[in-house]
């Protein structure tokens, strides 16, 4: 399977503040998505990365709360921003391709006081 | 109705017995269906999965699919502390999005 380094891996932040996440892939991979899963919840897809094109959100979700940038196949941030408490959850960063299928990073645990 | 429904459990089960997972989904037209395992900490790693009805046998886990009853199942043969897990099943979405579609997760203890 795919490689997927996730940083950071967990964080606590102050209200109001944003946080950045990284995801990196070891090959160049074509869809590129980011999850939320909140304390005790399922995971929930945010939005779809889109390389060189500005990301597909899910209902629910805004580019002003959750901008993401794919600059390239194999790299992606998502920022939360603006942050409370109901922000802290689990954000995964998700790849999907024909030789690995759906692989997951080990995931940014986030923290919001 | 949610389109992929699951038990969160959590579920509590002795070492060495059979355990069984389930969900059921709502759109006839889902094709793949996927079992994920997630350790605490950690992201969830793609367990096993299916395409259309019958069975799947990996070692001490088996998925079954329903289509007719629009049914899904993991069964853990054996199971040990080391299976103690949350257990997701997942649905691809909308053809070529890559998206999959998650049941709530069942939380599974195994005590030895």
């Amino acid at each position: 399977s795919a490689v997927i380094s996730q940083k950071p891996s967990r964080d606590i932040c102050q209200r109001g503040t944003s946080l950045t996440i990284q995801c990196q892939v070891d090959s160049q991979v074509t869809m590129m998505f980011w999850y939320r899963q909140q304390p005790g919840q399922s995971l929930t897809l945010i939005a779809t990365a889109n390389q060189g094109s500005e990301a597909t959100y899910e209902s629910g979700f805004v580019i002003d709360k959750f901008p993401i940038s794919r600059p390239n196949l194999t790299f992606s941030t998502l920022t939360v921003s603006n942050m409370s408490p109901e922000d802290s959850s689990i954000y995964l960063c998700s790849v999907v391709g024909e030789r690995y299928g759906y692989t997951f990073g080990s995931g940014t645990r986030l923290t919001v006081v | 109705q949610k389109e992929v429904e699951q038990d969160p459990g959590p579920l509590s089960v002795p070492e060495g017995a059979i355990v069984s997972l389930n969900c059921t989904y709502s759109n006839s037209a889902f094709q793949y269906f996927m079992w994920y395992r997630q350790y605490s900490r950690k992201g969830p790693e793609l367990l096993m999965y299916t395409y259309s009805s019958g069975n799947k046998e990996d070692g001490r886990f088996t998925a079954q699919v329903d289509k007719s009853s629009k049914y899904i199942s993991l069964f853990i043969r054996d199971s040990q502390p080391s299976d103690s897990a949350t257990y997701l099943c997942a649905i691809p979405g909308s053809s070529n999005t890559g998206k999959l579609i998650f049941g709530q997760g069942t939380t599974l203890q195994v005590k030895p």
